[in-house]
């Protein structure tokens, strides 16, 4: 079963405006951390946020914040103020202890920026 | 310097090949990890190490064997190519005692078999 759910497999936003990409997860580990990544056209994973599931704030790192709702299993990358570099696939992914670490990821979002 | 280094970044090869591609992490995580991405996007797990022993192998054929010499090498060998190998392969590395951290990826080494 798809541990990571991405159901927007492409987005519109215009310069300047916000977006905000959809993730729901399924895990049955109280521990586990939640990723978004960027990989733009060029070909590279670009890491943005990170929230562990005992945070109790939502995780925030510049322009990007995560929407983080644990009832809901959802982890939702907010972009505000969308910038034309900011066109690329997003990624997110989970980390749970039982699967060594290592990070599951839904399909990808590929996000493009408007003028 | 260079976080985690993979190489090459291209490589062409024909069905049958046997083919290497080196990683290198000089950030002295414990884990390193193999993912292959389609040609859909996809990014799967296909192997993970940590402090040079496997702890996870996703269903991957045995033609593809992960070699550790070292926490901070990890190579990926590949026997028998067929044209379904052809993938982006991505390096990567994070630490998992202590304090963890995201993982750190490679540039991709894109395998085109013909």
């Amino acid at each position: 079963a798809q541990k990571i759910t991405q159901t927007q497999p492409g987005m519109f936003v215009q310069e300047k405006e916000a977006v905000t990409l959809d993730c729901t997860y399924d895990t049955s580990d109280q521990s586990y951390g939640l990723f978004w990544y960027k990989q733009p056209s060029s070909g590279e994973m670009i890491f943005l946020i990170y929230q562990g599931s005992y945070d109790e704030q939502n995780a925030t790192e510049g322009r990007y914040s995560l929407n983080f709702q644990k009832a809901r299993k959802s982890a939702n990358l907010v972009i505000s103020a969308s910038q034309l570099g900011d066109s690329a696939m997003y990624f997110c992914a989970m980390r749970e202890k039982n699967s060594g670490y290592a990070l599951n990821f839904g399909k990808g979002t590929s996000l493009l920026v408007t003028p | 310097d260079t976080a985690v280094s993979q190489t090459p970044k291209y490589l062409v090869t024909q069905m049958g090949n046997d083919k290497s591609i080196k990683c290198e992490q000089n950030l002295g995580h414990d884990t390193m990890y193999w993912y292959k991405q389609d040609s859909k996007k996809f990014l799967k797990i296909m192997f993970s190490y940590n402090n040079k022993e496997l702890i996870i192998n996703e269903t991957v054929p045995n033609r593809f064997s992960p070699k550790s010499p070292d926490k901070a090498h990890l190579n990926l060998h590949i026997n028998s190519l067929e044209l379904g190998d052809s993938a982006v392969y991505f390096c990567a590395s994070s630490q998992t005692g202590g304090a963890p951290t995201e993982a750190f990826f490679g540039q991709g080494t894109r395998l085109t078999v013909v």
